[in-house]
């Protein structure tokens, strides 16, 4: 079985502050895991993926995440919030090639002018 | 590109009606999913079909049925509508047989039962 959790639902930072997104994941194997982004009435659309290539993912528009196994862990990071990146981040677990994605509950993300 | 189109976008049904909600991909993927989205909730796996002419179970199947009509297309029906399927509805496909296959998702069906 695999699972996610995205502790709290929603967080707030002033724009050009530090995104942090936290991820925790449970699974019997090695996992596949995503992060993505949902904006207001529209579908998600992805901004990163680990493989097992490399444990930092770098996504797009500026996110990055590090997976760390010790920790079971993916949190996704941006170093300076900008206003267009409101909008709620969900995590998802995966465990092989034709597994079905597990989500978390979603964290909602307010950019302060 | 189109991707992943849902039919219809908006819905309002009274308790007992019967809907489906359409989807196609012209991605030529495999797999297809839908979810719902409900506040606090995340996304909930309704049913899924790993390949054309197989359909399964998700983690909330009860009040559904789905059809994987053709590789392009699978429809979700919901019988006999109640107000607890008040909810956002995504499909979704993804690329079976490659490990790091993404999900790619549809602008969703807003549902409303009454």
């Amino acid at each position: 079985a695999q699972s996610v959790t995205q502790l709290g639902s929603h967080v707030s930072v002033s724009e050009g502050a530090l995104v942090l997104l936290r991820c925790n994941y449970s699974s019997s194997v090695p996992p596949y895991l995503f992060w993505y982004v949902q904006y207001p009435n529209q579908g998600l659309q992805l901004l990163l993926k680990y493989t097992s290539a490399a444990t930092l993912v770098k996504g797009i528009n500026g996110f990055e995440a590090e997976f760390k196994k010790s920790e079971t862990s993916f949190h996704l990071t941006k170093p300076s919030a900008h206003m267009s990146d409101a909008a709620e981040y969900f995590c998802a677990v995966g465990t092989g090639a034709n597994s079905k994605l597990t989500f978390g509950k979603g964290i909602t993300l307010s950019v302060r002018p | 590109n189109a991707g992943v189109t849902q039919t219809p976008k908006f819905q309002v049904l009274k308790t007992g009606q019967s809907m489906t909600l359409q989807c196609a991909q012209d991605m030529n993927h495999n797999s297809m999913y839908w979810y719902r989205q409900d506040p606090g909730m995340g996304l909930r796996l309704i049913y899924y079909s790993a390949s054309e002419g197989t359909t399964d179970k998700g983690e909330v199947p009860n009040g559904y049925n789905v059809s994987r009509l053709n590789k392009r297309e699978f429809s979700l029906r919901l019988e006999s509508a109640a107000p607890s399927q008040t909810s956002v509805y995504f499909c979704a496909s993804r690329e079976t047989g490659i490990d790091t296959g993404e999900l790619f998702f549809g602008e969703g069906s807003r549902l409303t039962v009454l």
